[in-house]
């Protein structure tokens, strides 16, 4: 069965400053999809970035970007200049796409310190 | 506008009722989901559905019971079965097509037993 592992529980950084939220998973598949979601206290799940896995390169949003580790299985987004509006539980998810189901992470309690 | 509606928004049920949350999209999507968010957890898939007339239990279907007889459309119903059913529950929906698909979510029901 595929997990996805989040080890972080709660991080803080400071507005402006940049962050790194880490992420595991564990699949036998070669080809699958990856998802950063953003939960922010309204608790409407926002989708930050993705990242298929047979592409090498990372993903990148305006501010949020990925470091994709496939042999590692390591998918961690880094948030840059932070801002008091990245407040929020962010959730790491994995998809084999195909209508199959999306396995979600425990979460990480984001906190932007003005 | 395309998207997501659940409802209600809050629903509170007495011990040994039967209640429907419902979930209701316009984005043509194949494929939808429901989960329940336990207090600072992650998402924990109830149901899904891939087509009209089909579904799959996920990982804590027990007490829980869903029908798909419109696309649109995939109401759970939390069942007297259920011992601990207050939580946060969230429907999302997917194209089910391709691997580069994500999931897009309702605004959440927030059920409480009382």
């Amino acid at each position: 069965a595929q997990t996805v592992t989040q080890s972080q529980p709660e991080m803080s950084v400071q507005e402006a400053e940049t962050v790194t939220l880490s992420c595991t998973y564990d699949t036998s598949e070669s080809d699958y999809y990856l998802f950063w979601y953003k939960q922010p206290p309204s608790r409407q799940m926002i989708l930050v970035i993705r990242q298929e896995a047979y592409k090498q390169q990372n993903a990148t949003e305006n501010r949020f970007s990925v470091n994709f580790q496939k042999a590692a299985k390591s998918f961690s987004l880094k948030i840059s200049d932070s801002q008091l509006g990245d407040a929020a539980m962010y959730f790491c998810a994995y998809n084999r796409g195909f209508g199959q189901n999306f396995v979600f992470g425990p979460g990480t309690r984001l906190s932007v310190l003005p | 506008d395309g998207g997501i509606t659940q409802s209600p928004k809050y629903l509170f049920r007495k011990e040994g009722q039967n209640v429907t949350l419902s979930c209701e999209q316009n984005l043509n999507h194949d494929a939808m989901y429901w989960y329940r968010q336990d207090p600072g957890q992650g998402l924990r898939l109830i149901y899904y559905s891939q087509i009209v007339n089909d579904f799959q239990k996920g990982d804590i279907a027990e007490g829980y019971s869903v029908s798909r007889e419109k696309k649109e459309s995939f109401p759970l119903t939390v069942t007297s079965a259920q011992k601990n059913p207050t939580a946060f529950y969230l429907c999302a929906s997917s194209t089910g097509q391709g691997l580069y698909t994500e999931a897009f979510f309702g605004q959440g029901t927030r059920l409480t037993v009382v």
